[in-house]
């Protein structure tokens, strides 16, 4: 089974640059979530979407960061401007369903704002 | 408060020795529990769910104390290969769906 892809891997940009990550997750998987990890915590959650919908984008900074999720599959995050506090991983990740089931991470992109 | 907390560490264990972490969570109508294994540079995996009647799983026993509101880890004949953070993850609110992770635990199993 194909696991949960991210691309791309490594992202290097200055502040108030704008930069997009994308997601495909596990095929058939209903739910997709976009963590963000800061160096030394622990995932922190940006946005939920249960197939092409939002369930929760409570911790989403809305005015530098947007996310979508193209007919239930693939997603985007994107970031216009990006602030130095930016730099961290951006992991994606999807599950069967909605709620307390086992999440399936991708390798994440490693963002570094300059 | 932060609404799950756990100890940094690090912990530095010699092989074959036994090692617990705790983890505690501040809002008593959380439902889910889980620990998640994170290695250096990589992406968090599953390692258990924390049944409330605890659960074991090889060398690696999770419980949970909802009248203390803490989700106990113990691994026992400490692997090199254990070294990692262990990260405790909760759904903080119920009903809602939402899963929150800890900062995580480092362990270092040394030779």
């Amino acid at each position: 089974e194909a696991g949960v892809a991210q691309s791309p891997r490594y992202k290097i940009i200055e502040k108030r640059q704008s930069v997009a990550f994308w997601c495909n997750p596990i095929s058939g998987h209903a739910t997709l979530y976009w963590y963000q990890q800061i160096l030394g915590q622990g995932p922190k959650l940006l946005i939920q979407f249960q197939n092409n919908g939002v369930v929760d984008d409570s911790q989403l900074p809305k005015d530098r960061f947007s996310a979508e999720r193209l007919k239930g599959v693939d997603s985007t995050l994107k970031i216009q401007p990006a602030k130095l506090e930016d730099s961290a991983v951006y992991l994606c990740a999807s599950s069967r369903g909605q709620g307390n089931e086992k999440l399936f991470f991708g390798s994440g992109t490693q963002l570094s704002v300059l | 408060r932060k609404e799950v907390e756990q100890d940094p560490g690090p912990f530095n264990v010699p092989e074959g020795a036994t090692v617990a972490f705790n983890c505690t969570y501040s809002n008593s109508a959380s439902q889910s529990f889980f620990w998640y294994r994170q290695d250096c540079r990589k992406e968090p995996k599953l390692l258990m769910s924390v049944y409330s009647s605890g659960n074991e799983d090889g060398r690696f026993t999770a419980q949970l104390n909802r009248a203390s509101q803490y989700i106990s880890l113990l691994i026992r004949d400490s692997k090199l290969s254990d070294s990692a953070t262990y990260l405790c993850v909760v759904n903080p609110r119920g009903s809602a769906r939402q899963l929150t992770f800890g900062s995580g635990t480092q362990l270092t199993v040394l030779p």
